[in-house]
């Protein structure tokens, strides 16, 4: 079974400094792991994805994340934050073939200027 | 990059009728394709999963009768929410897969049941 923790349901940062979004993940397999956004009433879209290629995986906007096995994290993180990066994150583990795809809760993004 | 398109993206219905919200994929062939509700402020919930040419497989807790999936061809699955009430008013979001560990989402359809 695989399961996914963002351990912050809402995360708020000024401007222009760091991004921190944690996630958790666990699995029985080696899993894919991806990190969608979601603006308001919007559909996802594709942040990064990690599927046992490099373990620091670098993404669309600035953001990255990496994958920690000892830890069995997938943290996403972007040095400066912009206004447009209010949004909700969600973390997501993929088993099998795209089969069991498991989002976790969400964490919502505020941006202060 | 695969896209992949929902269709509508926004659609209001009376209670009591049916709501069809197609799932296209554009550019690539879409072995199995997934249906998610999302609640207000909520993560996605996985509702079925279909692959072509078979029954879909449903979560535990959704109706069948009332959520009809059908995957007829490889490029498109349609969700068909029946007798449709307020309590449907959600966001579904479709993805599709080719086989491999992603999946691909459509942009979304706000069904709102007046």
């Amino acid at each position: 079974a695989q399961s996914v923790t963002q351990l912050d349901s809402h995360v708020s940062v000024s401007e222009g400094t760091p991004v921190l979004l944690r996630c958790n993940y666990s699995s029985s397999y080696s899993p894919s792991l991806f990190w969608y956004v979601q603006h308001p009433n919007k559909g996802l879209q594709l942040l990064l994805k990690y599927t046992s290629a490099a373990t620091l995986v670098k993404g669309i906007n600035g953001f990255e994340a990496e994958f920690k096995k000892s830890e069995t994290s997938f943290h996403l993180t972007k040095p400066s934050a912009h206004m447009s990066d209010a949004a909700e994150y969600f973390c997501v583990v993929s088993g099998w073939y795209g089969q069991n795809f498991v989002f976790g809760p969400g964490t919502r993004l505020s941006v202060l200027p | 990059g695969a896209v992949v398109s929902q269709h509508p993206s926004r659609v209001i219905c009376k209670s009591g009728t049916s709501v069809k919200i197609e799932c296209r994929s554009l550019d690539f062939q879409a072995t199995t394709m997934f249906w998610y509700r999302q609640f207000p402020k909520k993560s996605l919930m996985l509702m079925a999963t279909s692959n072509e040419g078979s029954k879909a497989t449903y979560e535990q807790g959704v109706e069948k009768d009332k959520f009809l999936i059908n995957h007829a061809s490889l490029t498109l699955s349609t969700l068909t929410v029946t007798s449709a009430h307020p309590e449907d008013s959600s966001f579904y979001i479709c993805s599709a897969s080719q086989g491999t560990t992603e999946a691909f989402f459509g942009q979304g359809t706000r069904l709102t049941v007046v």
